[in-house]
């Protein structure tokens, strides 16, 4: 019940596309779900978060998707860059967010030129 | 943002010896302190939730005598590896948050251990 399941693995997407990660969870006690950029050997950056009280939120290039009924949110990346190509993590947490986190498995983005 | 800042970015041990890394929140007070694991091409695993001036919380299945966390000050927590072996090698992450959780939490940059 604690797990976060994250699609796809790996993903390529020409610069300029759009790119879509997404995840899911079973805890319905979750209620801050952030997600992070991480670059090889570098630890995670949060990139953008979202609360179930609203069902989008966008920053920039990147809005996250939340579905409450079905338990899913996304991740979309616009305009997509070469500089975006990096492993993102989907996270979890509940008690709003002042619980540990529960991280996905991870993309591996590759944005090609 | 606020800095997380681990120390050292990597570092080599002989198998049997110990091994310290540190983890410091350079501009704020970090009442809670997480220690993950990582694996190439793996997603990040919590070892233990440490707040300080207490114990740490470790999660199932990770040696509480094998990881000595220390958090002593508010800026400053430390994982000590006791006698490494080769499979103690890994990619250890921290994250500082001035709350209980995940929010505000800030990540270091990672240590990179490599036990021969």
């Amino acid at each position: 019940q604690q797990q976060v399941k994250q699609s796809p693995q790996s993903l390529i997407v020409q610069k300029g596309g759009i790119s879509i990660i997404n995840c899911a969870y079973e805890n319905t006690a979750f209620d801050y779900f952030p997600w992070y950029q991480q670059f090889p050997g570098k630890g995670p950056a949060l990139l953008i978060a979202i609360r179930p009280d609203v069902s989008e939120k966008k920053e920039g290039r990147f809005t996250i998707s939340f579905n409450k009924s079905a338990k899913q949110f996304s991740l979309h990346i616009m305009d997509s860059q070469p500089g975006d190509s990096a492993t993102y993590f989907c996270a979890a947490s509940g008690n709003f967010g002042n619980e540990k986190l529960t991280f996905g498995t991870g993309t591996r983005l590759t944005i090609i030129p | 943002g606020a800095v997380v800042s681990q120390h050292p970015s990597w570092v080599i041990c002989k198998s049997g010896t110990s091994v310290k890394i540190e983890c410091r929140s350079l501009d704020f007070q970090a009442t809670t302190m997480f220690w993950y694991r990582q694996f190439p091409k793996q997603s990040l695993m919590l070892m233990a939730t440490s707040n300080e001036g207490s114990k740490a919380t470790y999660e199932q299945g990770v040696e509480k005598d094998k990881f000595l966390i220390n958090h002593a000050s508010l800026t400053l927590s430390t994982l000590t590896v006791t006698s490494a072996h080769p499979e103690d090698s890994s990619f250890y992450i921290c994250s500082a948050t001035t709350g209980g959780g995940a929010l505000g939490a800030f990540f270091g940059q990672g240590t990179r251990l490599t036990v021969v």
